[in-house]
């Protein structure tokens, strides 16, 4: 498979403190990046996204930043709350068809504690 | 407006039968990817249909297949199935499919084989 689940790495911060979770995407050509929450028994929610051409972009309590140049995004998450605690995960866009294609590679996931 | 349902939410088989998974997109989405979630190998591409078209295909056996019919709902088949099966089937939509659009998720099909 294109996507290897191994062991999940946990981030655990204190509730009110700031959540950076990291991730390290595979293709050069991906141009399109998500970032994903997931719950328990829940299917990914999106959170934000980010073009290729840009490197920051910045949503409620959330920024996402690109760095093409060492294939690396993070999520960064301000005023961690309890409901913030679920499994994040980045995923790039492999472009096929001139850009009209939907085939999305995701990253492990990272696991988000969020102490109160 | 709703999202993405699948049904069912939860199905048992048992080794050697086929299952078919049903998806709804959000109203308006005519793009319709597939995703087995698993333990072991985390989200994987399955397939994704536009206008009752395949269009991208992941690295799966032929047992998998799916189709869209022309209100963009979708189904996915697993012929045959194995004890490996066992996942977590999710559904997406998009608008058309553009590489620049999120894809929106259902919560699931758990499929468990015995």
């Amino acid at each position: 498979g294109e996507s290897v689940g191994l062991h999940l790495p946990t981030l655990s911060v204190q509730e009110g403190d700031n959540s950076i979770i990291n991730c390290a995407y595979s293709n050069s050509a991906s141009d399109y990046f998500i970032w994903y929450k997931q719950e328990s028994g829940k299917g990914p929610q999106f959170i934000i996204d980010i073009r290729s051409n840009m490197d920051k972009r910045q949503g409620q309590r959330v920024t996402v930043l690109l760095n093409k140049t060492v294939k690396h995004l993070s999520l960064q998450i301000a005023a961690t709350q309890p409901g913030d605690s679920a499994v994040y995960f980045c995923a790039e866009n492999i472009s096929n068809y001139g850009g009209a294609t939907n085939k999305l590679i995701f990253g492990t996931g990272t696991l988000l504690a969020v102490q109160p | 407006k709703a999202g993405v349902t699948q049904t069912p939410r939860y199905l048992i088989k048992t080794r050697g039968q086929q299952v078919t998974l049903s998806c709804s997109p959000i109203s308006g989405h005519r793009s319709v990817s597939w995703y087995q979630q698993t333990p072991g190998q985390g989200l994987q591409f399955l397939f994704e249909y536009f206008s009752e078209t395949q269009r991208n295909k992941g690295n799966f056996p032929g047992r998998f297949s799916g189709r869209q019919f022309s209100n963009s709902r979708s189904e996915m088949n697993v012929s045959t199935l194995e004890l490996g099966d066992s996942a977590l089937y999710l559904c997406a939509s998009s608008f058309d499919g553009r590489s620049n659009q999120p894809q929106h998720f259902g919560d699931g099909t758990r499929l468990s084989i015995l």
